[in-house]
């Protein structure tokens, strides 16, 4: 069975710094790798996907993510921090079970941005 | 369009009693998916419901269950209600087929057993 882990609980940066947030995954094949953003009182919103090809995919809100298979790392990262990207961030693993690809999520990492 | 809707939002129930959570999914959306987001656990997977038919359920107790209906509408029951059972309660739908599927979230419906 695939599992994600997001080492990271709470990452705190000042806005207009750089972000990174790791994930690493566990699956046998090349999975789905998904990014998603809860922020408070909502439900999540895809950030981008990887599903084949480029291995850097570009997603919403500037948010940009490398798929690493040496490592089985899918890091998202912004370069510029906005106050607005505070939120709890999800990355999830899609692996076939019974015709389709359900999302299996990590615990996700709390963002704090400070002014 | 419409999004993923769900309800009710909030609400408070105590252990023993069941409840019963509404999700409509977007239309066109044949796949609906229930996730449990307790605090400090991330999404858990509940229940995959495509076209009427219960696909696939996770690691969860027999109270939980749910249904689909012939609009692709869901509901999820829950019953003997413990107080582990508080939590964000997420559905989601995803277009027939598309192998990959990226699911549209709802807003939850947050659950507070007391």
């Amino acid at each position: 069975a695939q599992s994600v882990t997001q080492p990271d609980i709470h990452i705190t940066v000042s806005e207009g710094a750089s972000l990174e947030l790791r994930c690493n995954y566990s699956y046998g094949a090349t999975p789905y790798l998904f990014w998603y953003v809860q922020s408070p009182g909502q439900g999540l919103q895809l950030l981008l996907k990887y599903f084949s090809g480029d291995t850097l995919v570009q997603g919403i809100k500037g948010f940009e993510a490398e798929f690493k298979r040496s490592q089985s790392s899918f890091n998202l990262r912004k370069p510029s921090v906005h106050w607005s990207d505070a939120a709890e961030y999800f990355c999830a693993v899609g692996a076939p079970s019974g015709g389709s690809y359900i999302p299996t999520f990590g615990r996700g990492t709390s963002l704090i941005v400070h002014p | 369009e419409a999004g993923v809707t769900q309800s009710p939002t909030h609400l408070i129930k105590t252990r023993g009693q069941q409840v019963t959570l509404r999700c409509s999914p977007i239309s066109g959306h044949t796949s609906v998916y229930w996730y449990q987001q307790a605090l400090g656990l991330g999404l858990q997977f509940l229940l995959w419901y495509d076209e009427g038919e219960e696909r696939n359920r996770g690691n969860f107790p027999p109270r939980f269950s749910g249904r689909q209906f012939p609009n692709y509408s869901s509901e999820l029951n829950v019953n003997a209600l413990e107080l582990e059972d508080s939590a964000l309660y997420l559905c989601a739908s995803s277009p027939k087929g598309s192998g990959a599927n990226v699911l549209t979230f709802g807003a939850g419906s947050r659950l507070t057993v007391l």
